[in-house]
């Protein structure tokens, strides 16, 4: 049982170009989500899933898209990187029927836009 | 005003003290609550829920105090290895997006 995967776990990208981080869960969970932190300010919600071709924006969204086309997996996509994208990015998940377990992370991807 | 506040210390303490970490919230409709754990450059590992009545696990205590949206996390008998940031962590909503207070540092040294 893997968990959740994220992959790459390193990542140096230049101004301007595009990539996606993959994150994949075996759980069969239903909720997935991307954050991202920073120094000195908590890990942010950039995108969420509450299933299967179902997608929402979170606090800091702009800059990033996702997609939900299979339950175990939620790219995260950066359409044209900038220097303020540089951060670590990590991807969670947990059962819809678990509200008071939390959710479980990704070991993260850290990302430097030059 | 920040959506979870927490002291960002660091609590330096020594092995096999009692140390206690604060955080509030400002969004009386969240719903659940939770304490992480998060060494350097790793990832947040779920510490424990947080339950109106208190619960404990081990050496852990966590309280809520919904009227005063207030919740704490008490360790006993710190040990070297609790020595890592705690994040408080709010829940809100159906889809439980999770909001993040920056982190307690603490450091346990012998």
């Amino acid at each position: 049982n893997a968990g959740v995967t994220q992959t790459p776990k390193f990542q140096v990208l230049k101004t301007g170009q595009s990539m996606t981080l993959q994150c994949a869960q075996d759980m069969n969970h239903e909720y997935m989500s991307w954050y991202r932190q920073d120094p000195g300010m908590g890990l942010r919600l950039i995108h969420y899933s509450v299933g299967a071709g179902i997608t929402d924006q979170g606090e800091v969204p702009n800059g990033y898209n996702v997609s939900r086309s299979t339950t175990e997996d939620f790219p995260l996509r950066l359409l044209s990187a900038a220097p303020s994208q540089t951060s670590v990015y990590f991807c969670a998940s947990r059962s819809n029927g678990q509200g008071s377990h939390g959710y479980t992370f990704g070991s993260g991807t850290r990302l430097t836009v030059v | 005003r920040k959506e979870v506040e927490q002291d960002p210390g660091p609590f330096n303490v020594p092995e096999g003290a009692t140390v206690a970490f604060n955080c509030t919230y400002s969004n009386s409709a969240s719903q659940s609550f939770f304490w992480y754990r998060q060494d350097c450059r790793k990832e947040p590992k779920l510490l424990m829920s947080v339950y109106s009545s208190g619960n404990e696990d081990g050496r852990f205590t966590a309280q809520l105090n919904r009227a005063s949206q207030y919740i704490s996390l008490l360790i006993r008998d710190s040990k070297l290895s609790d020595s890592a940031t705690y994040l408080c962590v709010v829940s809100t909503g159906t889809a439980s997006k999770l909001t993040f207070g920056t982190g307690t540092r603490l450091q346990v040294t012998l």
